[in-house]
């Protein structure tokens, strides 16, 4: 099955810096890359997905790139604010093939102000 | 939050005895998903279901039941042979390759 590793486990910045979270996956024929963001004692929500026709997408502060012949994807989060802080996790599927996600282990980011 | 619902918000049981966990949607998703959440291990799919009356095992089945008799439900069953059965438990749901919803999940304590 699919294996997801996710890069660095915690990340402390200062406010205003950016942050990256990278991800890795083993199989080529996932083609569905998600972010989700959870906050402490909260449900995992969506921030940002990426197809694998596409190699980067962007949304305000927040960006993803895919690179498929590496088999990785990273998350791009600029201008860093406070609540940015929290857990934030990558995941990879086969899309309409197969429903299933596989999850990264989180990376905890702490903004500091 | 979603549509998507899940009781109770906590629950503690007894070593021994079996608890189902309840999850809801009403946002007419075809394929429904349970995970459980330990600290630092992220999310691991415990079954999950693409279609009423059919579901697949996920990577940590054991110990666990479901079913799906209805397309807006996919109760949760630990059973008392899952070994270490205290985690927080999280219901989701999706269309067809599309991005899956999460419920505000139920912390389960067993003793």
């Amino acid at each position: 099955g699919e294996n997801v590793e996710q890069h660095p486990s915690t990340l402390s910045v200062q406010e205003g810096d950016s942050a990256v979270i990278k991800c890795t996956y083993s199989d080529s024929a996932s083609n569905y890359f998600p972010w989700y963001k959870q906050e402490l004692g909260k449900r995992p929500q969506l921030i940002i997905d990426i197809r694998s026709n596409v190699g980067e997408k962007k949304d305000q502060r927040i960006a993803v790139t895919l690179n498929k012949t590496a088999k990785h994807f990273s998350l791009h989060i600029t201008e860093t604010q406070p609540e940015d802080s929290a857990v934030y996790f990558c995941a990879a599927s086969m899309g309409s093939n197969d429903y299933k996600l596989s999850f990264g282990a989180g990376t905890t980011v702490t903004v500091r102000a | 939050d979603g549509g998507i619902t899940q009781s109770p918000k906590y629950l503690f049981r007894k070593e021994g005895q079996n608890v189902t966990l309840s999850c809801e949607q009403n946002l007419n998703h075809d394929a429904m998903y349970w995970y459980r959440q330990d600290p630092g291990q992220g999310l691991r799919l415990i079954y999950y279901s693409q279609i009423v009356n059919d579901f697949q095992k996920g990577d940590i089945a054991e110990g666990y039941s479901v079913s799906r008799e209805k397309k807006e439900s996919f109760p949760l069953t630990v059973t008392s042979a899952q070994k270490n059965p205290t985690a927080f438990y999280l219901c989701a749901s999706s269309t067809v390759g599309d991005e899956q919803y999460f419920g505000p999940g139920t912390r389960l304590t067993v003793t």
